[in-house]
């Protein structure tokens, strides 16, 4: 099961692109790359998960380099409402999740 | 509603004093599993079940029993709460396994005194 690194926090202003990179360096052959996002005192929320190079859905983009050992969340044009902390997850298709500390991200007016 | 359901959301109890954090989901979902959330932490697994009948240890299970009689339920059980198990309780459930994507309860917020 993959052991993920990510920044502590990040600042950024509304309309800007912000991209938050996971750093995942022993992640498996079998392992997805997850992201969630999580509001104070509630549920984390999926946000997309992606195998190899680039996945984009209605809310993110995620950028998977060939190597596999770092992903990079891309949130276009961010809101205040985009204020959050950000979790990157390495699934091997098995059952125990490590979620670790999240990136809070704050974004200002 | 597709939904994952906890109880009770808040709950202060004293030392010792056997409770129960009940998480239902109406997904028919496979995997169910229990998160603690505590400041800088992040959260942390500390059981998952695959099935019915089937539970195994995620990283922090120390004081903490579960069970998984029916599809739907999956208790958290703290026989002897004690001050360091005041957190938030994240109950959570997915069709197969931790692959897919995990669908979480409201939360539930514990004080042990």
């Amino acid at each position: 099961l993959a052991k993920t690194t990510q920044p502590i926090s990040m600042d950024s202003y509304e309309g800007q692109e912000v991209n938050i990179t996971c750093s995942h360096n022993n992640i498996a052959t079998n392992d997805y790359i997850t992201w969630y996002q999580q509001f104070p005192s509630q549920g984390p929320r999926f946000i997309i998960q992606g195998y190899k190079t680039k996945v984009t859905n209605e809310v993110a983009s995620l950028f998977i380099p060939a190597d596999r050992k770092s992903s990079t969340l891309s949130l276009p044009r961010v809101s205040l409402s985009d204020t959050a902390v950000y979790y990157c997850l390495g699934n091997t298709g098995g059952f125990k999740t490590i979620f670790g500390a999240g990136t809070r991200l704050f974004v200002k007016a | 509603e597709a939904q994952v359901t906890q109880n009770p959301r808040y709950l202060i109890t004293v030392t010792g004093k056997k409770l129960t954090v009940t998480c239902s989901q109406n997904m028919n979902h496979e995997y169910m599993s229990w998160y603690r959330q505590d400041p800088g932490l992040g959260l942390r697994q500390i059981y998952y079940s695959m099935n019915v009948e089937v539970t195994d240890k995620g990283d922090v299970p120390e004081g903490y029993k579960v069970s998984r009689k029916e599809k739907r339920n999956f208790p958290l059980i703290l026989e002897s709460p004690s001050p360091n198990q005041t957190s938030l309780y994240f109950c959570a459930s997915s069709p197969s396994d931790s692959q897919e994507t995990q669908y979480f309860g409201p939360g539930t917020r514990l004080l042990v005194l």
